[in-house]
């Protein structure tokens, strides 16, 4: 089976920069995922590793090492709507759905 | 569409009742997946169809639970003799394929509540 540790809540400031970093343990592996989800809506896609690596796209960057089972997202210069929840997400095999972390929620404060 | 619908948005029912919940995935998809969120908590892998292939049905909680999917469309997911353990938030995604495929995209959920 899979499973994927995520820290459960965090708090930074307007204009910081934040890292939410996620292991995970699976039989084979497909990519690392993340998504973003603000409450009462639903989860969108922010960023996909397969590769080692930084990804950036904007303010978020997302980073993978495979050999450590380990990736990070990176928001820099944080804005108050990036108060949401953030899921890391696995597929351990080209066909099968992706599996989620249990999210971390972060809280933007000025 | 131009996105993901779900219905109905929200679903309040009597705990025994049996319930239907439908999803419309943006079309060409062939992948289609249902997902459970209790409040505050994680995603919870329910049941995934693949084109033609037989379902993956390898999240479903009990028996009570059963999905369909006409061709590469619409998907209803039925809840039979609902609990109140079955309150939550379900989330249906679709996405264009699987191999290679990295991005989902969700629904905005319908919210059962069962008293």
């Amino acid at each position: 089976g899979q499973s994927l540790e995520q820290p459960s809540e965090v708090t930074a400031v307007e204009g910081a920069i934040v890292q939410i970093n996620c292991t995970y343990q699976t039989s084979g592996f497909y990519g690392l995922s993340w998504y973003q989800q603000h409450d009462g809506g639903a989860p969108t896609f922010l960023s996909y590793n397969a590769l080692d690596g930084l990804e950036e796209t904007g303010r978020f960057s997302s980073f993978l090492s495979r050999s450590d089972s380990y990736g990070y997202l990176l928001l820099q210069e944080l804005q108050m709507k990036d108060s949401a929840s953030y899921f890391c997400a696995v597929r351990d095999k080209g066909n099968t759905p992706l599996v989620f972390g249990k999210g971390t929620r972060l809280s933007v404060i000025a | 569409g131009a996105g993901v619908s779900q219905s109905p948005s929200n679903k309040v029912t009597e705990k025994g009742k049996d319930v239907e919940l439908r999803c419309d995935p943006i079309s060409g998809h062939t992948a289609l997946y249902w997902y459970r969120q209790r409040l505050g908590q994680g995603l919870e892998f329910l049941i995934y169809f693949q084109g033609n292939s037989a379902p993956d049905k390898s999240g479903l909680p009990s028996d009570r639970f059963s999905a369909e999917r006409t061709g590469e469309s619409v998907s209803t997911l039925t809840i039979q003799r609902t609990q109140q353990e079955d309150s939550a938030v379900y989330l249906c995604a679709s996405s264009k394929g699987l191999a290679g495929e990295s991005e989902q995209f969700f629904g905005p959920g319908t919210r059962l509540t069962v008293l």
